[in-house]
């Protein structure tokens, strides 16, 4: 069974403050993806990465997929209480369209 | 880009009936999915609705709890079948838009 872990599960933090989120997994994965999710409301998508040791930027946002294609980072730099949510890594597994979500990671951020 | 709209947003049903969630996708996609998520936690992959075939289903689901319909490329439903408490959860429907998966708003359950 392919698991993907998140950490940190639970994270507060007060605005201007930088953070980063871990998601890893034993598993290659052909590309991964991070949402971010708001209550009641389905998650939407941040970006994609595809390539082993790729590097994208989304304003504040810098997310990285790991060489091997089995982990991924999100850093956050100076969030915002509106970075408030559920973030999700999600990775696809080659020669399928399913994508496996990892465990989730709960931001808080305080003005 | 796709929108998806689901139906009902929320339901609080008994145990012993069951409850058919509609997805409508305002374009036409070749993958759709049904997924499960408890308040605050992650998805988890139910089936894939597949047009004009069966659904195939994931490790521990089965058709005879969630039959799952897809007439056509933008519609599908999903039934949640003789219900009980623990089927209390978030119902999410997603399309695959060429490499984006889209998400719908999600369907809320509560099963008393």
């Amino acid at each position: 069974t392919q698991l993907l872990e998140q950490s940190p599960q639970f994270l507060s933090i007060q605005e201007g403050e930088n953070l980063t989120v871990y998601c890893n997994s034993s598993s290659v994965f052909s590309s991964l993806q991070w949402y971010r999710q708001e209550p009641g409301e389905g998650p939407v998508l941040l970006v994609t990465v595809v390539t082993g040791g790729e590097v994208k930027k989304l304003k504040r946002l810098t997310f990285q997929f790991g060489d091997a294609r089995k982990d991924s980072s999100l850093h956050i730099t100076a969030a915002q209480p509106g970075d408030t949510g559920l973030y999700l890594c999600a990775g696809l597994t080659s020669g399928t369209y399913k994508y496996i979500f990892g465990t989730g990671t709960r931001l808080k951020v305080l003005a | 880009s796709a929108v998806i709209s689901q139906k009902p947003s929320r339901d609080i049903c008994q145990r012993g009936t069951s409850l058919t969630i509609q997805c409508q996708v305002d374009s036409q996609v070749t993958m759709m999915f049904w997924y499960r998520q408890q308040p605050g936690q992650s998805l988890t992959l139910i089936a894939t609705a597949n047009q004009g075939s069966e659904a195939t289903y994931e490790s521990g689901f089965v058709i005879d709890k969630f039959p799952i319909s897809r007439p056509n490329l933008t519609f599908s439903t999903l039934t949640v079948s003789n219900m009980s408490p623990e089927d209390s959860s978030i119902y999410l429907c997603s399309a695959l838009a060429g490499d984006t998966q889209y998400f719908g708003p999600g369907t809320r359950l509560t099963v008393l």
